[in-house]
């Protein structure tokens, strides 16, 4: 049963502190995404990655947030340093590429529900 | 800029049909996307639409309109499972194939 996991499910620190968020996407999917959804804002779309390459980011607060694809099996989401603002539950989520713009449905994972004190 | 709307919340019986409405408005429509989440748990994959039409999928069914920016999912014979949050998603071919997400619908279904 492929799916897509995430590490840790929970996470609590205290602001300052860094913050990685790990994801393993499914098996053959060469797109890769990165949501943060909180109570106020709904789900937003933070960074994706086509072939492990950045696709877009811009709804990723540059200054303290970086995504990357060291290989095609782990996503990383990094948050140096945290603030209390990030606390939301973040998600990441996979799907098979078509062309430059398509890919069919996207597959979430857990999510890590993290909480910043 | 792109918008997307559909109602905060909605409640319907067990055994009846409920419609939820998504409008939109975006520069590079690529696609639209249906995904339902229970509470505590991630989005899942409910249908997809990019040509005008109904598309069926057992109890739910998706319908779009491109050129009302118009979209709605259909359900039937409620369950009470169906309580969850409904999430309209389009892609926007201008922003490399963004899927840019409203913000839900809450739908309660009582006994």
């Amino acid at each position: 049963d492929a799916r897509v996991t995430q590490t840790p499910r929970h996470k609590v620190t205290e602001m300052g502190q860094e913050v990685t968020m790990r994801c393993q996407p499914i098996l053959g999917h060469n797109t890769v995404f990165w949501y943060r959804q909180t109570m106020m804002q709904g789900l937003e779309l933070l960074a994706y990655f086509r072939n492990r390459a950045p696709l877009d980011d811009s709804g990723m607060p540059k200054d303290r947030f970086s995504a990357e694809m060291p290989d095609a099996t782990l996503a990383t989401l990094k948050i140096q340093p945290s603030e209390p603002r990030d606390s939301a539950v973040y998600f990441c989520a996979s799907a098979v590429g078509l062309g430059s713009v398509h890919y069919n449905e996207q597959f979430f994972g857990p999510g890590t529900r993290l909480t910043v004190l | 800029g792109q918008n997307i709307d559909q109602p905060t919340e909605m409640t319907a019986t067990e055994g009846a049909i409920v419609q939820i409405n998504c409008t939109y408005q975006t520069s590079g429509f690529n696609g639209l996307f249906w995904y339902q989440q229970h509470a505590g748990e991630a989005p899942t994959f409910l249908s997809y639409n990019v040509l005008d039409g109904l598309e069926e999928k057992g109890r739910f069914s998706s319908f779009l309109s491109r050129s009302k920016g118009y979209s709605y999912l259909l359900l039937k014979e409620l369950q009470m499972k169906d309580s969850a949050s409904y999430l309209c998603a389009v892609r926007d071919g201008n922003q490399g194939g963004k899927l840019i997400f409203g913000q839900g619908t809450e739908l309660s279904v009582k006994p």
